[in-house]
């Protein structure tokens, strides 16, 4: 079964740095992975998509690579703001077994970025 | 404006009703999702559909009832079955199976 997991569970940063977030899945069987920003009692925004053929994305000052052999996708914002206080979450789509076409969400990453 | 809708965007019921989520997309998308989030616990999948007049359950799915009768289309019913239904539900769509996926605002359910 499907494994995703984020780390930190939570992050503080000051305005203007750079931050990583990981990503980490137990089945490289996947189609292709979403990293997605909700924002408090709102729905998800699709961020960054990356297919599994792909090694990175990039949308602005965010990019998002991918290394599917060793089950890892990291997410890179430059320049922080406080606008991108939110929670982070990465899901990946199941390629193979019972969970064909499911996304496994992540827990989720709480970015603070104060002023 | 493409998007997806859901409403309403609060609901509360008292224990023992069935209560009905609506979902509705106008991105020309064939397959929708239903998905729960509660605290500490991440999103999970309750019921899929990848065309209409045709869906499939999820991890979570027992208590919960979809139908799909138009493509735009695809509400969820929360039944009196649902043990613990307080939580904030999600709706999704994608073009089709296995592509990225684009969510509604949700619905917060509590049960009184």
């Amino acid at each position: 079964k499907q494994e995703v997991t984020q780390i930190p569970a939570a992050l503080s940063v000051p305005e203007g740095e750079n931050l990583v977030l990981n990503c980490s899945f137990t089945d490289s069987a996947i189609y292709n992975l979403q990293w997605f920003r909700q924002d408090p009692g709102k729905g998800l925004t699709s961020l960054l998509l990356i297919q599994s053929s792909q090694r990175e994305q990039t949308s602005g000052r965010l990019n998002a690579s991918l290394d599917k052999s060793s089950g890892r996708s990291t997410l890179y914002i430059a320049a922080s703001q406080p606008g991108d206080s939110a929670t982070y979450l990465c899901a990946v789509i199941n390629a193979g077994g019972t969970s064909y076409g499911k996304l496994t969400f992540g827990q989720g990453t709480i970015l603070t970025v104060h002023p | 404006d493409g998007g997806i809708t859901q409403s309403p965007k609060y609901l509360f019921r008292k224990e023992g009703q069935n209560v009905t989520l609506s979902c509705e997309q106008n991105l020309n998308h064939d397959a929708m999702y239903w998905y729960r989030q509660d605290p500490g616990q991440g999103l999970r999948l309750i019921y899929y559909s990848q065309i209409v007049n045709d869906f499939q359950k999820g991890d979570i799915a027992e208590g919960y009832s979809v139908s799909r009768e138009k493509k735009e289309s695809f509400p969820l019913t929360v039944t009196s079955a649902q043990k613990n239904p307080t939580a904030f539900y999600l709706c999704a769509s994608s073009a089709r199976l296995l592509n990225e996926q684009f969510f509604g605002p949700g619905t917060r359910l509590t049960v009184l």
